[in-house]
């Protein structure tokens, strides 16, 4: 599976809103970049994904880069609901889903 | 949206004795799910993936005797650990995908087994 780089953490606050990195320069053209959190203590939670066009939905924006080789998760407004580990994972059709670090995310009020 | 739910959601097990985990799909059919293990403050670890009525595929480091995986029906997976120890102790998440291509995954709410 190709591998997704994400910083370890970051800090946000209340009401802000947050641009969550994702480098994948390993991508194939049948990737899907995928994006999930996970509140402590729950299983993760869908967050979004997309191939290669920019996707919103209610909870976030997933912008992509031309190459595919990166991709940003924009929360538009974040409040304190929204600290917990974001993953970018890559995924095939069919396949399972290979965890990452992720990005743990702090919101300050 | 899909709903995937785990059963129990903690459970607290002597060394030596078995514990099951069901997992169930509750909207949807799932030829494959995965289960998953995840110790504190780390990321979710791949243990195997549970194909419906076939054997399951283990993770290279799992030992397909000691965690045994059924995938009797399109819409329950379970895992057995089996003569559990302290270090199974662990956050035991299982997923599901329906069939379509091009679908997110879904998640159960996870089990928190630990082994006194």
């Amino acid at each position: 599976d190709a591998k997704t780089t994400q910083p370890n953490s970051m800090e946000s606050n209340e009401e802000e809103p947050v641009h969550l990195p994702c480098n994948h320069s390993t991508i194939s053209g049948t990737d899907y970049i995928h994006w999930y959190r996970q509140l402590p203590s729950q299983g993760p939670e869908y967050v979004i994904h997309g191939l290669t066009s920019n996707v919103n939905n209610r909870m976030a924006s997933l912008a992509i880069a031309e190459d595919r080789k990166s991709s940003t998760l924009i929360l538009h407004r974040a409040t304190l609901r929204d600290a917990a580990v974001y993953y970018c994972i890559l995924r095939r059709a069919g396949n399972m889903l290979t965890f990452g670090g992720g990005t743990r995310l702090m919101v300050k009020p | 949206g899909a709903v995937v739910s785990q059963h129990p959601s903690w459970v607290i097990c002597k060394s030596g004795t078995s514990v099951k985990i069901e997992c169930r799909s509750l909207d949807f059919q799932a030829t494959t799910m995965f289960w998953y293990r995840q110790f504190p403050k780390q990321s979710l670890m791949l243990m195997a993936t549970s194909n419906e009525g076939s054997k399951a595929t283990y993770e290279q480091g799992v030992e397909k005797d000691k965690f045994l995986i059924n995938h009797a029906s399109l819409t329950l997976s379970t895992l057995t650990v089996t003569s559990a120890h302290p270090e199974d102790s662990s956050f035991y998440i299982c997923s599901a995908i329906p069939v379509l291509p091009n679908t997110e995954a879904f998640f159960g709410q996870g089990t928190r087994l630990t082994v006194v």
